[in-house]
């Protein structure tokens, strides 16, 4: 059974800085893996979708890494700014078509 | 453009009472929908998700069910709510293989 799961549950650091979410799940048989933000009280919104196939994908100060062999994704935000505080989670499907298991995710908090 | 819409945004129901969520998606035929729950302190869980009209599948044995009786139109209902049933319900569509898209989702407060 696949189980994604998410370190740090929370990260605080000062505007400005770069930081690194980490993702790793059980089942390296994955077919993608996709980042979300969640902020308070709303739904998801997606982020960025690595293909099994692909190394890493970048939007804008975003960069998603996946290594299948390890189990591992990460998350690197540059340059943080407070409107990055949110909560990321990383999701993964194991077969084309199939749900999305997540991780319980990080919350982040950028502070000015 | 796509676009998918989940209500109500909020709900405080009585234990035992009846539940009915609904959610619709405009802009694409033939999505993928998926209904999920999250509690406090957990994860993302999936409870169901709907390949076609009438094909439904569960993952985790509960008190809910769910139904989709046109193309892009499903619904999460319940006969007696539980207080274990409280949670932020999340609707989402996907076209089949790539990003998932999620509706702005329900707090739901049994009490």
């Amino acid at each position: 059974k696949q189980e994604v799961t998410q370190i740090p549950a929370a990260l605080s650091v000062p505007e400005g800085e770069n930081l690194v979410l980490n993702c790793s799940f059980t089942d390296s048989a994955i077919y993608n893996l996709q980042w979300f933000r969640q902020d308070p009280g709303k739904g998801l919104t997606s982020l960025l979708l690595i293909q099994s196939s692909q190394r890493e994908q970048t939007s804008g100060r975003l960069n998603a890494s996946l290594d299948k062999s390890s189990g591992r994704s990460t998350l690197y935000i540059a340059a943080s700014q407070p409107g990055d505080s949110a909560t990321y989670l990383c999701a993964v499907s194991n077969q084309a078509g199939t749900a999305l298991i997540f991780g319980k995710g990080t919350t982040l908090s950028v502070s000015s | 453009s796509q676009t998918i819409h989940q209500w109500p945004a909020t709900l405080v129901q009585p234990v035992g009472s009846p539940l009915s969520l609904e959610c619709t998606v405009e802009g694409t035929s033939n999505p993928n929908l998926y209904w999920y729950r999250q509690a406090a302190g957990r994860g993302l869980q999936l409870l169901f998700y709907s390949v076609g009209i009438g094909q439904i599948s569960s993952e985790v044995p509960q008190n809910l069910s769910a139904s989709r009786p046109q193309d892009r139109q499903f619904i999460l209902s319940s006969k007696k709510l539980l207080l274990s049933d409280s949670g932020f319900y999340l609707c989402a569509w996907s076209p089949g293989y790539e990003k998932l898209f999620f509706g702005s989702g329900t707090q739901l407060s049994v009490l």
